[in-house]
């Protein structure tokens, strides 16, 4: 079985402040990892993927995450945040089961700029 | 690239009837789409999975035989949720995925259609 944690379903931070947002994986296989990013009523947007090679992984909009099997973790993070950045992120695990591949999510952090 | 897209965006519908919602991949070959439901303020939950030209995988409680799903091509797959009541109200994602895992690119992510947005009067 797999399972994804988001640590704070709130996360607020100042314009301009480091943004962390935390994920934590369980999974019996090595992991396929993913941030996305969900504006208000419209779908999700891929902010980056871990699948193999180099665990820090940069994608749009200046996030980046750190993939660290030995703490089971894959925290996104921005130096500093924009207006624009505030929304709902999703972590989620991708593993195969039963023949399929199966995407979990974690719960979501909403992210508020403080201006 | 790896463009989806979903029609409609929104639909209001009567109690009792059935509505088809479209999901497409623009830009590349989808091997199989996935079906989320989304509720406020809550994360996705897979209702099902489709391959082309094979039969849907449903997640365990959800009724096939209430959404019904069908991938007929490698470009298109569609979720017609039949007699619709208002407890079916939600948002409904589709996402789609080019190919085997670890061949990179469309193959190994998910890309998510915009949603759309059913509300059962």
């Amino acid at each position: 079985a797999q399972s994804v944690t988001q640590l704070g379903s709130h996360v607020s931070v100042s314009e301009g402040a480091l943004v962390l947002l935390r994920c934590n994986y369980s999974s019996s296989v090595p992991p396929y990892l993913f941030w996305y990013v969900q504006y208000p009523n419209q779908g999700l947007q891929l902010l980056l993927k871990y699948t193999t090679g180099a665990t820090l992984v940069k994608g749009i909009n200046g996030f980046e995450a750190e993939f660290k099997k030995s703490e089971t973790s894959f925290h996104l993070t921005k130096p500093s945040a924009h207006m624009s950045d505030a929304a709902e992120y999703f972590c989620a695990v991708s593993s195969f089961i039963g023949g399929n591949e199966k995407l979990t999510f974690g719960t979501g952090t909403r992210l508020t700029i403080i201006p | 690239g790896a463009v989806v897209s979903q029609h409609p965006s929104w639909v209001i519908c009567k109690s009792g009837t059935s509505v088809k919602i479209e999901c497409r991949s623009l830009d590349f070959q989808a091997t199989t789409m996935f079906w989320y439901r989304q509720f406020p303020k809550q994360s996705l939950m897979l209702m099902a999975t489709s391959n082309e030209g094979s039969k849907a995988t449903y997640e365990q409680g959800v009724e096939k035989d209430k959404f019904l799903i069908n991938h007929a091509s490698l470009t298109l797959s569609t979720l017609t949720v039949t007699s619709a009541h208002p407890e079916d109200s939600s948002f409904y994602i589709c996402s789609a995925r080019g190919g085997l895992r670890g061949a990179g690119s469309t193959q190994d992510t998910q890309y998510f259609g915009p949603g759309t947005r059913l509300t059962v009067l």
